[in-house]
């Protein structure tokens, strides 16, 4: 089955600057890669996604990147701000219409005022 | 997206029992699903409710522990039997509308003493 990666487990930066979250993925059959951001005692939250036909993708100051060929795709957060600390998950879908997500492991950003 | 709300909130039960978790969603969608999340860690898919039809399980879960409804295509039970500490977890639905988007439920804090 799918198996998803993700790195770091943890970061950290300084307020305004910028973050960057990559996961890789093992099922080239997967073709839909959401994002999730969860706070703590909430629900996750889909922050962003992209699909397997499309490159990169931007939401003001969030942007998704999509590499096929290697299998891998990445969170880019800029001009962050302490809201956007939580914890991040990467996820695929490979199951053509069935659409079960396998998620990344997450990550646990902390933006420093 | 989908509203989508879950009961319990949370609950604390004891070792033997079972506990029947309740997810609504405010239209109808195409695919639910039933996650676990355990302290700190990521969602782990435990199966797919399908309408009309018996759950689909991933390996690891088993129907006799995860019996799952979904008499309609609004509304789907996961029970949690014979309870365990182990079973300690947040439960988590989820709905697919049929586009693309998966979006959660609040879940269910369980705790098992």
């Amino acid at each position: 089955g799918e198996n998803v990666e993700q790195h770091p487990s943890t970061l950290s930066v300084q307020e305004g600057d910028s973050a960057v979250i990559k996961c890789t993925y093992s099922d080239s059959a997967s073709n839909y890669f959401p994002w999730y951001k969860q706070e703590l005692g909430k629900r996750p939250q889909l922050i962003i996604d992209i699909r397997s036909n499309v490159g990169e993708k931007k939401d003001q100051r969030i942007a998704v990147t999509l590499n096929k060929t290697a299998k891998h795709f990445s969170l880019h957060i800029t001009e962050t701000q302490p809201e956007d600390s939580a914890v991040y998950f990467c996820a695929a879908s490979n199951r053509g219409s069935a659409r079960q997500l396998t998620f990344g492991s997450g990550t646990q950003l902390t933006v420093l005022p | 997206s989908a509203v989508i709300s879950q009961k319990p909130s949370r609950d604390i039960c004891q070792r033997g029992t079972s506990l029947t978790i309740q997810c609504q969603v405010d239209s109808q969608v195409t695919m639910m699903f039933w996650y676990r999340q355990q302290p700190g860690q990521s969602l782990t898919l435990i199966a797919t409710a399908n309408q009309g039809s018996e759950a689909t399980y991933e390996s690891g879960f088993v129907i006799d522990k995860f019996p799952i409804s979904r008499p309609n295509l609004t509304f789907s039970t996961l029970t949690v039997s014979n309870m365990s500490p182990e079973d300690s977890s947040i439960y988590l639905c989820s709905a697919w509308t049929g586009k693309y988007e998966q979006y959660f439920g609040p879940g269910t804090r369980l705790t098992v003493t």
